[in-house]
């Protein structure tokens, strides 16, 4: 069963360091997610990505964020300039043509130190 | 008012119980209802999905969803220890596409 994939799974970075977070959904989706969930809380929408451009974002989603699909199989989501509170599960999502059928890859946990 | 609420238990059943969920919400904008469950420290896992009001069965799980009262249930019949999880509720607008989760609710099922 085709499932979305996450690298790396843990990630430990400095405060003030880019991250990247990598993900390679499911081959035949078309709609894009990345979510992430601090410990202990909610999981959180931060943005949306469909046909080569973000649909949605959330407030948390700002300019120290990015997303990228740099060719037909990863999509990335690249954080310029980490901060502490930046410490989560971030988890990639995909789906085809119905947004409500999401399916989530296992997460890259990120740790800013 | 949290768009979405849920209770985070534990909710704790012998083996072969009904395990009984529920969220509820404040906006009625919501549209579509679905079901993750969540092992620790994995990503959500897809079980349901729902439109609008009314029932949706799939093997044990029985999703049910009541608009007018904002509030959504899943049921989970002939537990067993491998539902030990986190069930978290998520909604999301006709034309979003956003899930809101609520905060999820600890299930233990005892052997």
């Amino acid at each position: 069963e085709p499932e979305v994939t996450q690298t790396p799974s843990h990630q430990v970075t400095q405060m003030g360091q880019e991250v990247i977070l990598r993900c390679v959904p499911i081959s035949n989706h078309l709609y894009f997610y990345w979510y992430r969930q601090i410990l202990g809380q909610k999981v959180e929408f931060l943005v949306s990505f469909y046909n080569n451009e973000i649909s949605e974002k959330s407030e948390i989603f700002d300019d120290q964020f990015s997303v990228e699909r740099p060719d037909g199989s990863n999509f990335t989501l690249k954080i310029r300039s980490t901060k502490l509170e930046d410490s989560a599960m971030y988890f990639c999502a995909s789906s085809r043509d119905r947004v409500y059928e999401q399916y989530f890859g296992p997460g890259t946990r990120l740790t800013v130190t | 008012q949290k768009e979405v609420e849920q209770d985070p238990g534990p909710l704790s059943v012998p083996e072969g119980a009904i395990v009984s969920l529920n969220c509820t919400y404040s906006n009625s904008a919501f549209q579509y209802f679905m079901w993750y469950r969540q092992y620790s420290r994995k990503g959500p896992e897809l079980l349901m999905y729902t439109y609008s009001s009314g029932n949706k069965e799939d093997g044990r799980f029985t999703a049910q969803v009541d608009k007018s009262s904002k509030y959504i249930s899943l049921f989970i019949r002939d537990s067993q220890p491998s539902d030990s999880a986190t069930y978290l509720c998520a909604m999301i607008k006709a034309a979003g596409n956003k899930l809101t989760f609520g905060g999820g609710t600890r299930v233990l099922v005892k052997p």
